[in-house]
Order: C-alpha cells, then structure tokens, then sequence
C-alpha cells in the first residue's frame, strides 16, 4: 500500500491554469477508472472536486477538471483563483480492496 | 443535507483502547459503504477502514489491520472505529466518509476528531 506519488508543491498566477500529476501503479491508478481528487483548506475537511477520473460532483466549478493516462492521472485547475489555494489529494481504489492516496500537493496562488 | 458528526477522540495512552464513533444523517446510511480516513498533524491523508452497507464486508490499511475494528449500527444510523493497541503514530484527526455508490470514492465528509496518543 505505497503512497501515491504526487509533487509537494505546485503554484500559479491568478488566471492561470495548473496540472497536478498523480502517479501510480497497474495495481490502483492504472487498473481501475476509480481515481478522485480532494481540496482540503487549512483546519477544514477534505471536499470531493473529481471522481470516477474525470467527473465532477455537483456544485464543484468546470474549472476542474482530471484525466488519466496509463499508471498517471491528473488534476488540471483553469483560471486560477485565490480562492484555489489549498492542498489537493489524489486517491485511487487498488486491487487489493483497499483505497490509497497521494501525498498531497501544495498549491499556491500567487 | 448530509452530516456526519465523529465523536469519541481525546488524548490515551500507548496500548491503550478508544472507540471513535460517527453519527450520521441525511441520507439513506443502511445503504451506503462508510470510509474512515486519518491525518497526522502536519501529514498527508491516509486510508483506514471500510464497512460494506450492511457491515459483511470490512477491510484494512497494513497499518491499522489487526488493530483496529470497524463496525456499524443500521438502527443508529452510526458508524464505529474500535482502535486497540494504540501507537504513538496512530495521532491523527480521524475521519468519516461516506462512500459514493459504484464510484469508490468519498463524496461527504465529517469534521474529524482528534486522537493523540500520549504517555
């Protein structure tokens, strides 16, 4: 149950777009359309922004949006806004029945 | 509107016991699987523990297994973390989720309660 590998940190300017990566194995990212991506601001619970790779709960703005290839996938973040700035997680269901997250990444708005 | 309110966290000794609980509402519980997920202070997001919607079918993060007993009552609408043997790396705020049917992932989230394990 290794950790996903994501960048620590990852910054941008307002109104400019960032991809976070997340990076697994054959055994969660690769093998299943299970991948979910979390905003979590300091002191606050983690809210759900992707599921299912690429779907976005109701509520959350289209300026989120995730993707997969192979063993990767990610998170892209258009537009940026102050409001963006926050730590982002990646989770994957893997094969052995259990759930895995990245590391988490720091983005910063500049 | 869906809540999920986790009690039961404090401060324990090590290889003492605690019993985390989550109560829930606003949805149908008896039909949803339920996550609990932790943080360390400072530190990343880790998986702990899943129930299936009718509490046949657990599993558990290498960390927590054999340890750590997850446990529902459909009748209370509440979900339970039974954590024996605990470890100085077992302090975390510990989380409820519940599970988004067919999509393995968490869609609602508790505010989380806080265990330290502490001589």
């Amino acid at each position: 149950q290794s950790a996903l590998t994501q960048p620590a940190s990852v910054s941008g300017s307002p109104g400019q777009s960032i991809t976070i990566s997340c990076t697994g194995t054959s055994s969660d990212v690769g093998g299943y359309n299970y991948v979910s991506w979390y905003q979590q601001h300091p002191g606050k619970a983690p809210k759900l922004i992707i599921y299912g790779v690429s779907n976005r709960p109701s509520g959350v703005s289209n300026r989120f949006s995730g993707s997969k290839s192979g063993n990767m996938a990610s998170l892209t973040i258009s537009g940026l806004q102050a409001e963006d700035e926050a730590d982002y997680y990646c989770n994957s269901y893997t094969s052995s029945d259990t759930w895995v997250f990245g590391g988490g990444t720091k983005l910063t708005v500049l | 509107q869906v809540q999920l309110v986790e009690s039961g966290g404090g401060v324990v000794q090590p290889g003492r016991s605690l019993r985390l609980s989550c109560a829930a509402s606003g949805f149908t519980f008896s039909s949803s699987g339920m996550h609990w997920v932790r943080q360390a202070p400072g530190k990343g997001l880790e998986w702990v523990a899943v129930i299936s919607h009718d509490g046949r079918n657990k599993h558990y993060a290498d960390s927590v297994r054999g340890r750590f007993t997850v446990s529902r009552d459909n009748s209370k609408n509440t979900l339970y973390l039974q954590m024996n043997s605990l470890r100085a790396d077992d302090t975390a705020v510990y989380y409820c989720a519940k599970d988004r049917s067919r999509n393995w992932c968490f869609d609602y989230w508790g505010q989380g309660t806080l265990v330290t394990v502490s001589s």
